[in-house]
């Protein structure tokens, strides 16, 4: 059974940092590229980041350009976002999902607020 | 950017009766392998995104055979044959052709 389970969001004060973690299971991880997504209070789905199978290639939305940072580690069958500058704009749910968005995590909270 | 513009963004249906959703791209999302990369998506409350469609037409397993994907180029369209109560919910067309991905607004179904 497929599974990702993401972890390590809470509560941060704006310009603070967080690192997200995404573990997964139950398929061949090194061989698929996965994303973050999010989803603000009151908002609709946004795509946040996409790193490719091998973890050379990564793609990120404008507005976390130069604040987050996707990576993977395949030999834990896991991938990460280190979030940094964060705003309030950036509260949300954060979801990673494989590559063709056919498995997703349950979500983990991040809140930015003083 | 490739911007996905859906329609109706509110759709009030009847149970038992035909819904439909339009999603249009302001690029043709016909990668240059050949394939468009045009997904559906439902958002249900208190749940994670779940696949519906995937390449335009192509059900993802386990979902039911009332929710079909059509279109081609620019225009596509998903289709729930007979709406139950278990389809409340949001859902999004997300194309996968180019970086940034993108989805669309999100159109909610409501009984």
């Amino acid at each position: 059974e497929v599974q990702l389970v993401d972890s390590g969001g809470g509560l941060v004060q704006p310009g603070g940092s967080l690192r997200l973690s995404c573990v997964a299971s139950g398929f061949t991880f090194s061989s698929l590229g996965m994303h973050w997504v999010r989803l603000a209070p009151g908002k609709g789905l946004e795509w946040v980041s996409y790193i490719d199978n091998s973890g050379t290639n990564e793609f990120y939305t404008d507005s976390v350009k130069g604040r987050f940072t996707i990576s993977r580690d395949n030999a834990k069958n896991s991938i990460y976002l280190q979030l940094s500058g964060l705003r309030a704009e950036d509260t949300a749910l954060y979801y990673c999902a494989t590559g063709a968005y056919d498995y997703w995590g349950r979500g983990t909270l991040v809140t930015v607020s003083s | 950017d490739i911007v996905m513009t859906q329609t109706p963004l509110s759709s009030p249906v009847t149970l038992g009766q035909p819904a439909s959703i339009s999603c249009t791209s302001s690029q043709s999302l016909v990668h240059r392998d050949g394939n468009t990369y045009l997904s559906w998506l439902q958002k249900r409350p208190g749940q994670p995104p779940r696949l519906l469609i995937y390449k335009i037409s192509n059900r993802f397993s386990g979902v039911p055979d009332r929710f079909n994907g059509s279109g081609a180029g620019t225009d596509f369209t998903l289709r729930i044959s007979r709406v139950e109560a278990e389809d409340v919910g949001i859902y999004y067309c997300t194309q996968g052709t180019r970086f940034p991905r993108t989805f669309g607004q999100g159109t909610k179904l409501e009984i």
